[in-house]
Parts: C-alpha cells; sequence; structure tokens
C-alpha cells in the first residue's frame, strides 16, 4: 500500500531549464509534507516543506506547489544547475491525532541535468 | 560539529550470521529511526524510538531488533530471521516526536554474502 507515490522514476533536464517532480498521495490525514535530497551513498538532506494550509512555498530555486484537492504536490527547481542531479524523495507526515511521528516517503525520482 | 554517525559504512554478513548496525547522535533529538533503502521501493521505516527505552515497530520490523538503552545511540540489529538483509541502512532523528524535521546518517551498506 504505497500511500506517497513518484510515479516518475527518472527525469533527465537540461542545464538552466525548469525541473518539475511529482508527487502523490492517498492519505487525506496527511498535512505536511517534504522533499529530500539524496546522492549515492549519503543520508537524505532536508530540501523544502509545505504544510497543508499553504498551497506554495519558496526557497531560492526550489518552490514546492501542493493541491490538496487532488492529492498532489510538485517540486520545481529554476534554473536548474548539475549539482541539483540527485535522487528527490516526497515524504508526507499526519497530524499529531494519526501518528505524526513518522514520515512516509515516496520511492523517489532520480534527476539528472545535462550540462 | 551535530550529526548522526553510523557505523560501518559498509558491511558484510555471512548468511545466518546477525549483525548490528550502529547509531549515534549528539544532536540532543529525543526521536529516532530506522529506515532501509532498496532500488525502486524508496525509504521503508523499520523501527522508530520517541523516547529512551521505549520504540514501535514500523512497517517492516520482522526479522529485525533494536534498544534505546541510551538517548544517543539506537543500535539496528539484523538477524537471520531476515530474509533479504542486502540493502542500504539509515538512520534519522528529530528533535521531539512531534515535529517533522529529519536529520539522517549517511547510511551503512550491508551485504550478505
Amino acid at each position: 500500500d504505497q500511500q506517497v507515490k513518484q510515479n516518475s522514476p527518472s527525469l533527465s533536464v537540461q542545464e538552466g531549464r525548469i525541473s518539475i517532480l511529482n508527487c502523490d498521495y492517498t492519505n487525506s490525514m496527511f498535512d505536511y509534507f517534504l522533499w529530500y535530497k539524496k546522492y549515492p551513498a549519503e543520508g537524505p538532506t532536508f530540501l523544502i516543506s509545505i504544510s497543508s494550509i499553504k498551497d506554495k512555498n519558496e526557497d531560492g530555486r526550489f518552490t514546492v506547489f501542493l493541491n490538496k484537492s487532488a492529492k498532489h504536490l510538485s517540486l520545481h527547481i529554476v534554473p536548474s544547475q548539475p549539482g541539483d542531479s540527485a535522487v528527490y524523495f516526497c515524504a508526507a507526515s499526519a497530524g499529531p491525532s494519526f501518528g505524526n511521528e513518522k514520515l512516509t516517503f515516496g520511492t523517489g525520482t532520480r534527476l539528472t541535468i545535462i550540462p | 560539529d551535530g550529526g548522526i554517525t553510523q557505523s560501518p559504512k559498509y558491511l558484510f554478513r555471512k548468511e545466518g550470521q546477525n549483525v548490528t548496525l550502529s547509531c549515534e547522535q549528539n544532536l540532543n533529538h529525543d526521536a529516532m529511526y530506522w529506515y532501509r533503502q532498496d532500488p525502486g521501493q524508496g525509504l521503508r521505516l523499520i523501527y522508530y524510538s520517541q523516547i529512551v527505552n521505549d520504540f514501535q515497530k514500523g512497517d517492516i520490523a520482522e526479522g529485525y531488533s533494536v534498544s534505546r538503552e541510551k538517548k544517543e545511540s539506537f543500535p539496528l540489529t539484523v538477524t537471520s530471521a531476515q530474509k533479504n538483509p542486502t540493502a542500504f541502512y539509515l538512520c534519522a532523528s528529530k528533535p521531539d516526536p512531534v515535529g517533522y524535521g529529519y536529520t539522517f546518517g549517511s547510511g551503512t551498506r550491508l551485504t550478505v554474502v
């Protein structure tokens, strides 16, 4: 039962263009969403997050959009840089009454930026 | 310099043997987690602990055991009952059980030979 889904295992984008990574979820109790970036043989590092009371959060080149009605979120990276090449994981958490002590992760999308 | 230390980085185990993966944090975080990463399956939760001397099973706890005798330490034992132990194991922590911000260690790659 995959509650958080990243349907694109891989994505290639030209340097300088926009990268759009997508994530869908099924659990309506999820109210907080995070994106993590992971290089090979390293632990994931936090990138950006969004609460369900917002529909957009921006941090430099990174913007996360949340569409609650569609249970969909996306991460936009613009402009894309070679150092952005990594695996990106979407993660979700439910509210305090529904087990927010743990995150549920998607399967990841491998982003490759082409110079 | 605070962080999470996982050791060793690479570990080889013979079939039928138990092996313990170390996870130590000096961030004074209450909650600690163990995840497993397999190709195409993302990160799956094995065990987590919200406070010393207490821990809960995650989604794939079978064949694993943990202890939390100290706040700083959350070792994971992969037992011989774990049918497919070859994977990349990640330890994480966060300041309190109800917060959202995880800090991850750099991982241990376990290979069964």
